[in-house]
């Protein structure tokens, strides 16, 4: 599966849309981009994924750029409950159970 | 709330015992993969178990092993404990024919 590139950290303030970026310039076809998160000490939690067409559900947006090598994934209204470690993993339908996880980035929502 | 429940959610053994970490997934999650998660690091996979039989592996030794059962629980159990397993442990579970994994909290496993 190809690797990921998020920065180590990010500030948002409260009420602020937050953008979180992601390079995957390696990624292949059929490898979807997903985005977990994980608040302090608990499980990852499923946000969205996509495979080349932006997704949008209750959570976030996902845009992937056309090319497919980085996507955004877009906090339209950021809370201090949104505060977690963001992480974008690439995987492909033949490793279905296998996620990646890098370090991901640090997002803090500030008051 | 993702429907996956894991058991006990904190446990202290010594080094070199045996630990059997379990977890419960929805009806129909035929699906399991378990990960470790060192403390400020991302969760590394171990395995993963479809239909009862291991069909994926991590870079993990064999002394960490799994069960999965029909009735959507599965096991993993880690012998001969080294201080380096101190670990969130986390397992996660997929329905047939879905694309997102659904996690546990986790059980934060020590080892002193």
């Amino acid at each position: 599966d190809a690797k990921t590139t998020q920065p180590p950290s990010m500030d948002c303030a409260e009420g602020r849309a937050a953008n979180l970026p992601c390079n995957h310039s390696t990624i292949s076809g059929n490898e979807y981009v997903y985005w977990y998160r994980q608040i302090h000490s608990q499980g990852p939690q499923y946000i969205i994924h996509g495979l080349k067409n932006n997704e949008t559900n209750e959570m976030a947006s996902l845009i992937i750029t056309e090319d497919r090598k980085s996507s955004t994934l877009i906090l339209p209204h950021a809370t201090l409950r949104d505060t977690a470690v963001y992480y974008c993993i690439v995987r492909g339908t033949d490793s279905w159970g296998k996620f990646q996880f890098g370090a991901g980035t640090q997002v803090v929502v500030t008051p | 709330e993702t429907g996956v429940t894991q058991s006990p959610t904190h446990l202290i053994k010594t080094r070199g015992q045996q630990v059997t970490l379990r977890c419960s997934s929805q009806s129909g999650h035929n699906t399991v993969s378990w990960y470790q998660q060192a403390l400020g690091q991302g969760p590394q996979f171990i395995f993963q178990y479809y239909r009862e039989e291991e069909n994926g592996r991590g870079n993990f030794p064999p002394r960490f092993s799994g069960l999965q059962f029909p009735n959507y629980s599965s096991e993993l159990n880690v012998n001969a404990l080294e201080l380096d397993d101190s670990a969130l442990y986390l397992c996660a579970s997929r329905r047939t024919g879905g694309t997102e994994a659904f996690f546990g909290q986790g059980t934060r496993l020590t080892v002193v």
